[in-house]
């Protein structure tokens, strides 16, 4: 069975710093990997995804996330942090064969500071 | 806005009450999903329909069902209501079932049993 890590409730970083959300995986297979965020009283919004190919993949709002396979990690990155970046984030993986669920890690809070 | 609705947005009920959850997908899209969003737990897959059909379970009591109408709208019915399922209910849609799609998240419906 699949499953997600998020090590970190909280990640604080002030605005114009850059940010990292970390996020490992396990799945059987290849995995087909996904952030999604989710602003106060808000659904989940879809940000990027890992396929296959390059190892980094860039998404919305300027958010990036690089594959490791050696690792099995799926770290989100963005270059310089703004304060409208300060929301919950979810790092998903689904096994690419066979139908299998989507399953959300825990969520990382991120909050950036002016 | 993702165009996916769910109401109601609030529901205050007491303990062995039932409540129905009911979501509209957006536009064109077949596939219906619900999890489960909870302090303690994350976000936790429960159900899964494309096009009427249940296609995969995740960690559903015996006590919630939930079913896809002709239309496409899915309602999740929850009975024999605890404190435990105080939580944050989420509908997600998409057009198709594949393993890399990314889905559309309602806004939820947040539960509170008293």
């Amino acid at each position: 069975a699949q499953s997600v890590a998020q090590p970190e409730d909280q990640v604080n970083v002030a605005e114009g710093n850059p940010l990292t959300v970390k996020c490992t995986y396990s799945v059987s297979g290849n995995p087909y990997l996904f952030w999604y965020v989710q602003y106060p009283n808000r659904g989940l919004q879809f940000l990027l995804k890992y396929i296959t190919g390059d190892n980094l993949v860039k998404g919305s709002y300027g958010f990036e996330a690089e594959f490791n396979k050696s690792q099995t990690s799926f770290h989100l990155k963005k270059p310089s942090a703004l304060v409208s970046d300060s929301a919950l984030y979810f790092c998903a993986v689904r096994a690419s064969t066979g139908f299998q669920k989507l399953v959300f890690g825990t969520g990382t809070r991120l909050l950036v500071s002016p | 806005d993702s165009g996916v609705t769910q109401t109601p947005k609030h529901l205050i009920t007491a303990t062995g009450q039932r409540v129905t959850l009911r979501c509209s997908p957006r536009s064109g899209d077949l596939s219906v999903y619900w999890y489960q969003q909870s302090l303690d737990q994350g976000l936790q897959f429960l159900i899964h329909y494309y096009n009427g059909e249940e296609r995969a379970k995740g960690n559903i009591l015996e006590r919630f069902s939930a079913q896809q109408f002709p239309d496409l709208h899915s309602e999740l019915n929850l009975s024999s209501l605890e404190l435990g399922d105080s939580a944050l209910y989420f509908c997600a849609s998409s057009v198709e079932p594949v393993q890399d799609e990314k889905l559309f998240f309602g806004s939820g419906t947040q539960l509170s049993v008293l």
